[in-house]
């Protein structure tokens, strides 16, 4: 059963720092990858998706990274803003469908 | 840009009501989705529609829960007899296509609150 880890929980950066978010999982047979970005209370955000022949993909100031062989994914935010605070989830597909497996997030704050 | 969209925002029932929450999908996607967020866990998946007919559930997708596209742009997720539990944000999704390249659009939620 597929399982979606993010480390760390929470984090707090000063405003300008690049910063990176990771996302681990259990089952290296996945589809492809989905970064999101949820604020409170709101809806989830697709940022970026990396399909699993891909190794990255970039959008703006946001570098998401792939290892499927050590079920690894990396969210990189380059020149963090206060605009960044929120909570960023990864998600796999699987390869029996089409549901997405979400980890429990980070959640970010970049200070002023 | 192309969104979906979800009403009710928030609904509040008793328990034991029905309720219904809908959803309009991205006009040419077809495969739509919903999921939920009990307050300070994981979204989990429920279940995916595709071609009129459900293609995947998961365990918490019980009898009580139905969808159903009743015409070309609504999805809408019914539950029969609310529980407590039930108490959630549900959101709507859609995607273009099967296979590998598609992404997942989410709708804002809805809120559901159980009393």
């Amino acid at each position: 059963k597929q399982e979606v880890t993010q480390i760390p929980a929470a984090l707090s950066v000063p405003e300008g720092e690049n910063l990176v978010l990771n996302c681990s999982f259990t089952d290296s047979a996945i589809y492809n990858l989905q970064w999101f970005r949820q604020d409170p209370g709101k809806g989830l955000t697709s940022l970026l998706l990396i399909q699993s022949s891909q190794r990255e993909q970039t959008s703006g100031r946001l570098n998401a990274s792939l290892d499927k062989s050590s079920g690894r994914s990396t969210l990189y935010i380059a020149a963090s803003q206060p605009g960044d605070s929120a909570t960023y989830l990864c998600a796999v597909r699987s390869n029996q469908g089409g549901k997405l497996i979400f980890g429990q997030g980070t959640e970010l704050s970049v200070k002023p | 840009e192309p969104e979906v969209t979800q009403t009710p925002s928030h609904q509040v029932t008793q328990m034991g009501q029905e309720v219904i929450l809908r959803c309009v999908p991205i006009s040419n996607h077809l495969y739509f989705y919903w999921y939920r967020q009990i307050l300070g866990q994981k979204v989990e998946f429920l279940v995916s529609f595709y071609n009129n007919e459900i293609s995947e559930k998961s365990e918490i997708f019980d009898d009580q829960f139905s969808v159903e596209r009743p015409d070309g742009s609504n999805f809408t997720l019914k539950i029969r007899s609310t529980k407590l539990e039930d108490s959630a944000m549900y959101f709507c999704a859609s995607s273009a296509r099967e296979g590998s390249y598609n992404e997942q659009f989410f709708g804002p939620g809805t809120r559901l609150t159980v009393l």
